[in-house]
């Protein structure tokens, strides 16, 4: 079975930074791409971020471009989001995303971790 | 950026009724298109990929058409555990864009 698990979230100030990760199991982690999306409370779901498998194709909004960093630890089955200069507008649920490919050619988003909530606001 | 646009942004219906969702690009995406089922306080979940393909395990009554700008998502009879949000989602080019969403509700 696939599980995604996101932990990391929290209370932040503006302007300040904070570490999202994601557990993956039940699957060959370092085989598909994965994805970051987000949803503010009552709102639609906005596509953050997305790595290949291999890390060497990474990509960003514009809205979180140079403020937000993805990685991935293949030996550890753990996808991450470093988010700095947090915004209040940053401010929603982050869900970790597998991707049904190990390229982010085309982004189909087969299984979702449950979400972390990340509120920005001094 | 490859606008969704949905259509409703609600409807009410009753078990058993069908169902249909429209989600409409902005620019031709072929058939790059997915729908996703939100329930309350949960994680979205594939229904339809490739705008027509059925994701393992939802059922039949669930299904996707369409191709370049314009598609739909009909549930043929609507059941309880149908009621969410739907929303569709273009993987055609980056950044991924969503539609706004459309909320089924009872009837």
């Amino acid at each position: 079975e696939v599980q995604l698990v996101e932990s990391g979230g929290g209370l932040v100030q503006p302007g300040r930074s904070l570490r999202l990760s994601c557990a993956a199991s039940g699957f060959t982690f370092n085989e598909y791409a994965m994805h970051w999306v987000r949803q503010a409370p009552g709102k639609g779901l906005e596509w953050v971020s997305g790595i290949s498998w291999s890390s060497g194709d990474i990509d960003y909004a514009d809205s979180v471009k140079g403020r937000f960093t993805i990685s991935r630890d293949n030996a550890k089955n753990s996808l991450y989001l470093q988010m700095n200069s947090l915004r209040a507008e940053d401010t929603a649920f982050y869900y970790c995303a597998k991707d049904s490919q190990g390229g982010l050619g085309v982004a189909e988003f087969d299984y979702w971790g449950q979400g972390t909530l990340v509120s920005v606001s001094s | 950026d490859i606008q969704m646009t949905q259509s409703p942004s609600s409807l009410s219906a009753s078990v058993g009724d069908r169902v249909t969702i429209t989600c409409r690009a902005s620019q031709s995406i072929s058939t790059y298109l997915n729908w996703y089922q939100q329930k309350p306080g949960k994680a979205p979940k594939l229904l339809i990929y490739g705008a027509s393909s059925l994701q393992s395990g939802v059922p039949s009554r669930f299904s996707g058409s369409g191709s370049g700008s314009d598609f739909t998502l009909t549930i043929s009879s609507l059941q309880p555990e149908d009621f969410a949000t739907y929303y569709c989602q273009q993987s055609y080019s980056s950044p991924w864009t969503f539609g706004q969403g459309t909320k089924v509700e009872i009837q």
